[in-house]
This record gives C-alpha cells, structure tokens and sequence, in this order.
C-alpha cells in the first residue's frame, strides 16, 4: 500500500519561499514507472496541476507554465521523498497542496494515490 | 486550452441512482479520471481510464464516455456517498496538460 505524507509549514511571508515535502512509502522516488507530482487546490482555481518530477534511466522534470519560472521539484532518494519549492509567493498562491502518485508513466496516467494535503497561507 | 465543464451541483435520494457529467470537446476522444473528494480530506480516485474501477471502489461506481460528454454513475446512492466529484483528462494542446473540472457538489437527499 502505497502512502504519502506531507510536512512542512502552513504559513509563508509574501515575496518569500514555500517548501513542502512529500515522503513516500510502499513506492520509490526513483521507480522507473511512476511519477511525483504536487497539485493545489484553492477556491479561485479549483485543482491545478503544478508539476512533476520522474526517473527514466535520468529525473526528468515538467512544469506548468503559470508557476514554472518560481517551481522546483526534486527528489531526494536517501530519504525517499520529493519536495516542493516555489519562489516568491503572494496571497494568489495560497491553497491546499497535495502531493501524487501517477503510477504507470503514461502521460494519461490517473493520480491513484494523495498525501494528505496542506493549507499554505501566504500573509505577513 | 482544454475545459472541463460539470454541473455546480447534483441531488438525489438515498437508493436511486446518481449521474454527474463532464463535458469537453470531443472528451471521448481523451481518457478521463474521476475523483471524490470529501470535506477536508483528499480526493480519493473512484473511476480511471473512463470506467475502471481502483480496488476497494465499490460497483457502484461506474463510468462512461462518448462523444462530448462522460458521465460517472453511481447506482443505490448511499448518504455516505455525499462528496464532490471532479473529472480529469490530460490534455496535449493546453498548459498545464493535467485539466481537471470544476467539481460536482453531489448532495443525498
């Protein structure tokens, strides 16, 4: 059974940086299968897809475009768990994160497993 | 880009049978995912790749698509199945390519 757990800080300072990380059991970060993806979800964008991070022989990377000059991604095999950092936040960034699972690697894949989600407020 | 349109809300008794569409242009042509998502939890998959059905899911749950139009049916509705549902597709041509629908309010009456 695969789980993911999320941690990090609910609260960010406008202009600062927001870093979440997801940690993974029943699965690998470097499973040349699957992808680690972050999703947030807020009242005024409904569920947007932020980006992923997945292993084919290399990590690969993609990113949406709305977010992509402010996104990191990376894996961190030792503790296997991806993190999630975006760069200069504002109120408009403030939602429920979550991190998933798209298990086989097809672009089509469904995200059949989520962390528990995180409430990120932006506010000084 | 690609948009993913579902009714803001759905009722119906406990025992009949519920049906929530998403609507997209030529949505048959795509595959599309099905989340139910209850207050203050995550979603949780109910239906992938338009009508299979993740272990665990009950029979009830069943999905369709054709057309403009994919539809998520779920048979002897029960209160417990009072959540919103959201569709998802993957989409090529928009940015992001992960679309998801605005989300259905289904209510038990």
């Amino acid at each position: 059974q695969v789980q993911l757990q999320q941690s990090g800080p609910g609260l960010v300072k406008p202009s600062q940086t927001l870093s979440l990380t997801c940690a993974i059991s029943g699965d690998s970060v470097s499973s040349n299968s699957a992808a680690w993806n972050w999703i947030r979800q807020s009242p005024s964008r409904g569920l947007e897809w932020l980006g992923r991070t997945y292993y084919r022989s290399k990590w690969y990377n993609d990113y949406a475009v709305s977010v992509k000059s402010r996104i990191t991604i990376n894996p961190d095999t030792s503790k296997n768990q991806f993190s999630l950092q975006l760069n200069s936040v504002t109120p408009e960034d403030t939602a429920v994160y979550y991190c998933a699972r798209a298990p086989t690697g097809m672009v089509q894949d469904p995200f059949d497993y989520w962390g528990q989600g995180t409430l990120v407020t932006v506010s000084s | 880009s690609y948009v993913l349109t579902q009714p803001p809300s759905v009722s119906v008794a406990p025992g009949k049978t519920a049906r929530i569409t998403c609507g997209g242009n030529n949505i048959g042509s795509k595959s599309v995912h099905w989340y139910q998502q209850k207050p203050g939890q995550a979603p949780v998959l109910v239906i992938y790749y338009d009508s299979d059905r993740p272990s665990g899911i009950p029979e009830r749950f069943s999905g369709s698509n054709s057309g403009n139009t994919a539809t998520l049916t779920i048979s002897r509705v029960e209160a417990g199945d009072e959540a919103d549902y959201y569709c998802q597709v993957w989409d090529s041509s928009s940015d992001p390519p992960v679309v998801f629908g605005g989300g259905t309010k289904l209510t038990v009456l």
